[in-house]
């Protein structure tokens, strides 16, 4: 069984700039919540994918968009990057309302 | 709107001592509540929710809804304990975690 895998771990942007963060589900697995977690705090809930549709959005501007793909893979875009948007991002994948399982996350410095 | 706080930021403790970790939440409808853990370089992978009511590695949670509390206990820490411990809370309307701002366990030897 594989488990949830985000690219890239690591990545550094400028101000202005996107950014793609991208995720491969668990095996099995039909449902992708993305979260932002910054430094010293929780993961905060930026939105949820369910069989190729938004299914549920946190408090985050539009410039955060996201895409779910027919093999439940999925993306996160971000717009006009901002320096407050420097978090570590983790995808989660489940089965439905299940046990969310995380991946190891997507590290991006916004300079 | 809900939310999920997390008094103490770090929490430190003897090996064989004790542990309790705080958590209080606010929310309208019937909380469905979680523990997460994080161990030094692992994912954020589950411990345990209220609803299974079960014990995990020592660890208890007891949802008190007339406190609005669902704090972590374990009567011996052990040093493999040591890690980042977040409480959640799920809402009614999907998946959507609320997590706390997390505390930091570490058990001395």
């Amino acid at each position: 069984e594989t488990g949830v895998t985000q690219s890239p771990t690591h990545l550094i942007k400028t101000r202005g700039q996107q950014v793609t963060l991208r995720c491969s589900s668990q095996s099995g697995h039909n449902t992708v919540s993305w979260y932002q977690q910054a430094l010293g705090q929780g993961p905060q809930f930026i939105f949820q994918y369910y069989r190729e549709e938004e299914n549920g959005r946190g408090n985050f501007p539009p410039r955060f968009s996201g895409l779910q793909f027919p093999n439940y893979s999925s993306e996160l875009n971000v717009n006009a990057l901002e320096l407050d948007d420097s978090a570590l991002y983790l995808c989660a994948s489940s089965l439905g309302e299940g046990e969310l399982f995380f991946g190891e996350g997507s590290r991006l410095t916004v300079l | 709107a809900q939310r999920v706080t997390q008094p103490e930021k770090l929490l430190s403790v003897f090996k064989g001592a004790p542990v309790e970790l705080k958590c209080n939440y606010s929310y309208s409808g019937s909380p469905e509540l979680f523990w997460y853990v994080q161990y030094s370089r692992q994912r954020l992978q589950l411990l345990l929710r209220h609803i299974s009511r079960e014990s995990i590695k020592g660890f208890t949670a007891d949802l008190n809804k007339g406190e609005t509390s669902f704090h972590l206990k374990k009567p011996f820490a052990q040093e493999e304990d040591s890690a980042m411990y977040y409480c959640a809370l799920k809402n009614n309307a999907g998946n959507m975690l609320t997590f706390g701002g997390g505390t930091r366990l570490m058990v001395k030897p």
